[in-house]
């Protein structure tokens, strides 16, 4: 399953709302009605950490100004209010087929 | 508090085995799932195998042949073996632990990472 996220980059005001957008090339709604994606952040010279689970699920200790949606194969990510801590590379991974994908990244970075 | 921490040579010649180890520590790799993922230089991250149950394993397709993946139990390790590499093989290897699975057994919620170590193929 290929994964595709836009935009590439973007660059927010602290404070502003941003919002990344991941398509996969296949349905990642199985028959459970969960959604099988994952979204993840790597900060600058970290490793990546997870974010959101099954399309909408915020991981433990996870800021609530982030949110996950979608379904199928359309999904967004949502910061509600741009931190400068949230600079780095956003990523979306599909769970649904083996093997497990990811999406090329987005690059979010303060303006 | 988890913690994974990976170890190896940095430099790997063409065409010999890449071979990493990751240690783990407040967990047991009796539990869960543990995988390798890589990461070439500015490029994204790719999944590499997992193991579990100390022994159980699964692979990415794409790199099966040349892959293995083992576990040490008494030590807490699990290792990484990649034969033949080349160039292309130069990236951050993370050792990471995921929790679940999906569908089709494809790994999930990966939630614990180590911080990574760059092997680089080149003679």
């Amino acid at each position: 399953i290929v994964m595709t996220q836009s935009p590439v980059s973007l660059a927010v005001t602290p404070g502003e709302p941003a919002s990344i957008s991941c398509r996969s090339s296949q349905s990642l709604l199985y028959s459970n009605g969960y959604n099988y994606m994952d979204w993840y952040l790597q900060k600058p010279g970290q490793s990546p950490h997870l974010l959101i689970y099954l399309g909408s699920h915020r991981a433990s200790g996870v800021p609530d100004r982030f949110s996950g949606s979608g379904s199928g194969t359309d999904f967004t990510l949502k910061i509600s209010r741009v931190e400068a801590e949230d600079v780095g590379v956003y990523y979306c991974m599909q769970a649904l087929q083996t093997p497990s994908t990811f999406g090329q990244g987005t690059r979010l970075e303060i303006k | 508090q988890v913690q994974l921490q990976e170890s190896g040579p940095g430099l790997v010649k063409p065409s010999e085995t890449l071979s990493l180890t990751c240690t783990v520590s407040g967990d047991s790799i009796s539990n869960y799932f543990w995988s390798w993922i890589r990461q070439p230089p500015g490029q994204g991250l790719e999944w590499i195998a997992y193991i579990y149950n100390s022994g159980s394993t699964s692979y990415n397709p794409s790199l099966r042949s040349r892959v293995t993946i083992s576990a040490d139990t008494s030590k807490n390790q699990f290792s990484l073996k990649l034969t033949s590499v080349t160039a292309a093989d130069t990236a951050v290897y993370y050792c990471v632990r995921n929790s679940h699975l999906g569908v089709q057994n494809s790994p999930r919620y990966f939630d614990y990472w180590g911080r990574g170590t760059l092997v680089t193929v080149s003679s």
